[in-house]
């Protein structure tokens, strides 16, 4: 168990929908990463925060937006979903600026 | 695109080491080595880190080149849990400003 939390487990949504998925850092942990593994792209870096603000984009979609709240948990927005965007999210967590403590995803199912 | 290039797969048998390569030719001089391993679809797991110097913890060993161009990650005794895709990136310690890139990675099968 890493410490860090993610929720739902799993999501299955039609295409055009939006959905929210939440990440709880580790106790203290001011980074929050977010990441989409899918089949055939592998481990995509999505955005970094820390302490609330953004640190670091990728190559997340316009579609997608993130947000890190006061009490550091943080929150991906997917929305218009299409059949593509099917895939696992996983959120990170660090405290100091090394390691990474990844959650156990949100599995998403588009349909 | 990935700063790393590792072998797709590799194989190795329980109770021996496993020695898994990794080229990072293009690293920066504030750039750190870190490994993670994913057990199918698990989240990834961090092992270890290590700048130049020689790492070891309870879970592996990082052996880092002099130039830094390279580094093996080491399993002293492999078992059969440790059956996993192994992932090296490089990025700097700090709080931001750069991109976690992972590759591919290695994908490991312990067999007994």
């Amino acid at each position: 168990d890493s410490g860090v939390t993610q929720t739902p487990k799993h999501l299955i949504t039609a295409t055009g929908q939006r959905v929210t998925l939440r990440c709880s850092p580790r106790s203290g942990d001011l980074s929050v990463y977010w990441y989409q593994q899918s089949l055939d792209q592998g481990l995509q870096f999505l955005i970094h925060y820390y302490n609330g603000e953004e640190r670091a984009k990728g190559n997340i979609l316009e579609r997608f937006s993130a947000q890190q709240f006061p009490d550091l948990h943080s929150e991906l927005n997917l929305s218009s979903l299409e059949l593509g965007d099917s895939a696992l999210y996983f959120c990170a967590s660090s405290a100091n600026r090394y390691e990474q403590y990844f959650g156990p995803g949100t599995r998403l199912t588009v349909t | 695109d990935a700063k790393t290039t590792q072998p797709p797969s590799m194989d190795c048998a329980e109770g021996r080491a496993a020695n898994l390569p990794c080229n990072h030719s293009t690293i920066s001089g504030n750039e750190y080595v870190y490994w993670y391993r994913q057990i199918h679809s698990q989240g990834p797991q961090y092992i270890i880190h290590g700048l130049k110097n020689n790492e070891t913890n309870e879970m592996a060993s990082l052996i880092i080149t002099e130039d830094r161009k390279s580094s093996t990650l080491i399993l002293p005794h492999a078992t059969l849990r440790d059956t996993a895709v192994y992932y090296c990136i490089v990025h700097p310690a700090n709080t931001g400003g750069f991109k976690t890139i992972f590759g591919a990675g290695t994908r490991l099968f312990v067999k007994a």
